[in-house]
């Protein structure tokens, strides 16, 4: 079955780049698109970025300076660096899996990995 | 970006009453809306795509619905396993954007 599961860090220092990898199981990262979305505590969901079955990437402007996503086909991982992370960074990242019709729909998503930005 | 207005920002209803979630996008996005609920502690679940095409395995008491660039989740018949948060999402352009949420308690 379609899975997808976050993993890094749980805490990060201020100014410091966050690195997280996106497993997926149950389907190729080169037939559908993976996108991060992130969550801050008790807040709202902000889409971050996508990374397109053929490779190429697409990122929210608010982000594009300090992101970056990336992957690995033989791993079936999907990568996200963001650098320069402040305390308003800290947040539940996610990643999950767009719908194979509709752009941007996102029909699997990963549990999530917390991450505090914080001295 | 196309900014999501939703509304309410938080509702409580009775066991078995129907509510009614609203989203109004700045502008047209073609019906390339979907609704998530998300429980605490969880990630956001798709309930329904294309403004009102119900995804598989969502109970029918949920429905979308919509007016121009106003759109609408409707719950009917609340069960206790609804209590949730509800977002709204549009994927007609970038970035991509969610509605702030709507708590849905269950008195």
């Amino acid at each position: 079955q379609v899975q997808l599961k976050e993993s890094g860090p749980g805490l990060v220092q201020p100014s410091q780049t966050l690195s997280l990898t996106c497993t997926v199981s149950g389907f190729s990262l080169t037939s559908y698109h993976v996108h991060w979305v992130r969550q801050p505590p008790g807040k709202g969901l902000e889409w971050m970025g996508v990374m397109w079955s053929d490779g190429d990437t697409s990122y929210n402007s608010a982000l594009k300076s300090r992101l970056s996503i990336s992957r690995d086909t033989s791993k079936s991982q999907v990568f996200l660096k963001m650098s320069s992370l402040q305390t308003e960074d800290t947040a539940t990242y996610y990643c999950a899996r767009d719908h194979w019709v509709y752009y941007g729909l996102l029909d699997y998503w990963g549990q999530g990995v917390m991450v505090t930005v914080s001295s | 970006d196309i900014q999501m207005t939703q509304s309410p920002a938080s509702l409580s209803a009775s066991l078995g009453e129907t509510v009614t979630i609203e989203c109004l996008a700045s502008e047209d996005i073609y019906s390339n809306l979907a609704w998530y609920q998300q429980k605490p502690g969880k990630s956001p679940q798709l309930l329904i795509y294309d403004a009102s095409s119900l995804q598989d395995g969502v109970p029918s008491r949920f429905s979308g619905s919509e007016s121009g660039t106003q759109y609408s989740l409707e719950i009917n018949s609340l069960q206790s396993e609804d209590a949730a948060t509800y977002f709204c999402q549009q994927h007609h352009d970038y970035p991509y954007t969610f509605g702030a949420g709507t708590k849905l308690e269950l008195k």
